[in-house]
């Protein structure tokens, strides 16, 4: 049974520091690998999607690596600001055909102070 | 333009009671569908529906049921709701529902539906 793991579950940074979320899984047989975040009130937003054959995403300050033998992602955000602010969930595409869905992680709330 | 839109937004109604929260993307996306956001902020998937067909149907109670008018439509029906019926319901959408679509995967999410039960 695939599940997915983020820690720290919650982060607290000043603003302009580099930063790393951590984002593991205990079934390497992912095909994709994607984060998002959430915003109060507001519904989730995708940032990444790393394929099965590739091992980085970039989108501007952002970016996610993906190591599936060791079963770890990672989403660097570089020179970080206060709109960074969310919920930062990870999720891993597992299954074949009709039952090909997410997989979700819990999330690690970002805190970007001034 | 809101890409997937849903409602309503928030939706409090007493134990028993059936309701409907509906849900529209305007994306052309072949695939919607229905997560369920609990207390600890895990999100599962409920159902998905792919042209109007439904391909993922995980094990929720038969009081929901989910209904696909059209592919830009994916309506969640609950019957004799329950207090732990109690979450946040997203609706979401994507191209299309396959490990080798790779970007066409990529799910478009709405702004949720605040269900509390009393």
């Amino acid at each position: 049974k695939q599940e997915v793991t983020q820690i720290p579950a919650a982060l607290s940074v000043p603003e302009g520091e580099n930063l790393v979320l951590n984002c593991s899984f205990t079934d390497s047989a992912i095909y994709n690998l994607q984060w998002f975040r959430q915003d109060p009130g507001k519904g989730l937003t995708s940032l990444l999607l790393i394929q099965s054959s590739q091992r980085e995403q970039t989108s501007g300050r952002l970016n996610a690596s993906l190591d599936k033998s060791s079963g770890r992602s990672t989403l660097y955000i570089a020179a970080s600001q206060p709109g960074d602010s969310a919920t930062y969930l990870c999720a891993v595409y597992r299954g074949r055909d009709s039952n090909y869905q997410l997989i979700w992680g819990a999330g690690t709330k970002l805190i970007i102070k001034p | 333009d809101t890409a997937v839109s849903q409602t309503p937004k928030y939706l409090v109604t007493q134990m028993g009671n059936d309701k409907s929260i509906k849900c529209e993307q305007n994306l052309g996306h072949d695939t919607m569908y229905w997560y369920k956001q609990d207390s600890k902020k895990f999100l599962k998937i409920m159902f998905s529906y792919n042209n109007k067909e439904l391909i993922i149907n995980e094990t929720v109670p038969n009081r929901f049921s989910p209904k696909s008018p059209d592919k830009a439509h994916l309506n969640l029906h609950i019957n004799s709701l329950e207090l732990g019926d109690s979450a946040v319901y997203f609706c979401a959408s994507s191209q299309t529902l396959s490990k080798d679509a790779g970007t066409k995967n990529i799910q478009y999410f709405g702004a949720g539906t605040r269900l509390s039960v009393l």
